[in-house]
């Protein structure tokens, strides 16, 4: 199956700080890639649809200005935490829908786990 | 907007039984549903996909169910196996968009 790749895995900051974090498509192009926060037993909570070439749609309730997402080629999607507090400390968990055939599954990265001190 | 439920509590069941986990949605049919599984600080894996036209879907031991009148998918997992144990998410797809329900715990005890 298709492989999509998120980077940092962890990521520990002081507040105040931003964050980056990466999700790349390996092996196929992703025109769409979804960005989903997870609290400890909760369910994935969509963020943002992220589309390239273009601006990304937020959830309501999302902070766009403090949730910065770039998506600038069909293989990256970038999610920036502005201004990190510790109540962003959360796992972040980017996918994006595609591969060959189209079946309509999602392919999710790692995740990446924020600690904001 | 969609509801997702799924039952919170972890469901334990012994080796070899079959384990059985619920997915219910509140408002409208979704085109399609899917069943996904989560291990501990890892991202969700796909398993399957059930459409709406579709009452039933099959691979290797997993079994998926959709009723469109109950708004109900059931998730079946026979010969169980403690490897299977894990979350498992159902996830429902409407107007572009995928809606997660909080996931179940199962626990498979050899």
């Amino acid at each position: 199956g298709a492989v999509v790749s998120q980077h940092p895995s962890r990521v520990i900051c002081k507040s105040g700080t931003s964050v980056k974090i990466e999700c790349r498509s390996l092996d196929f192009q992703a025109t769409t890639m979804f960005w989903y926060r997870q609290f400890p037993k909760q369910s994935l909570m969509l963020m943002a649809t992220s589309n390239e070439g273009s601006k990304a749609t937020y959830e309501q309730g999302v902070e766009k200005d403090k949730f910065l997402i770039n998506h600038a080629s069909l293989t990256l999607s970038t999610l920036t935490v502005t201004s990190a507090h510790p109540e962003d400390s959360s796992f972040y968990i980017c996918s994006a829908e595609g591969g060959t055939g189209n079946t309509g599954e999602l392919f999710f990265g790692e995740g990446s786990r924020l600690t904001v001190l | 907007s969609q509801k997702i439920e799924q039952n919170s509590e972890a469901l334990n069941i012994q080796e070899g039984k079959t384990a059985t986990l619920t997915c219910n949605y509140t408002n409208y049919s979704p085109a399609y549903l899917q069943w996904y599984r989560q291990d501990p600080g890892r991202g969700p894996v796909f398993l399957l996909l059930i459409r709406e036209n579709e009452k039933e879907k099959r691979k290797e031991r997993l079994k998926v169910t959709f009723d469109t009148t109950l708004k109900q998918s059931l998730f079946h997992i026979t010969a169980s196996q403690p490897a299977d144990s894990a979350t498992y998410l159902c996830a429902v797809y409407n107007f572009n968009k995928f809606y997660f329900g909080s996931g179940t715990k199962l626990n498979v005890k050899p």
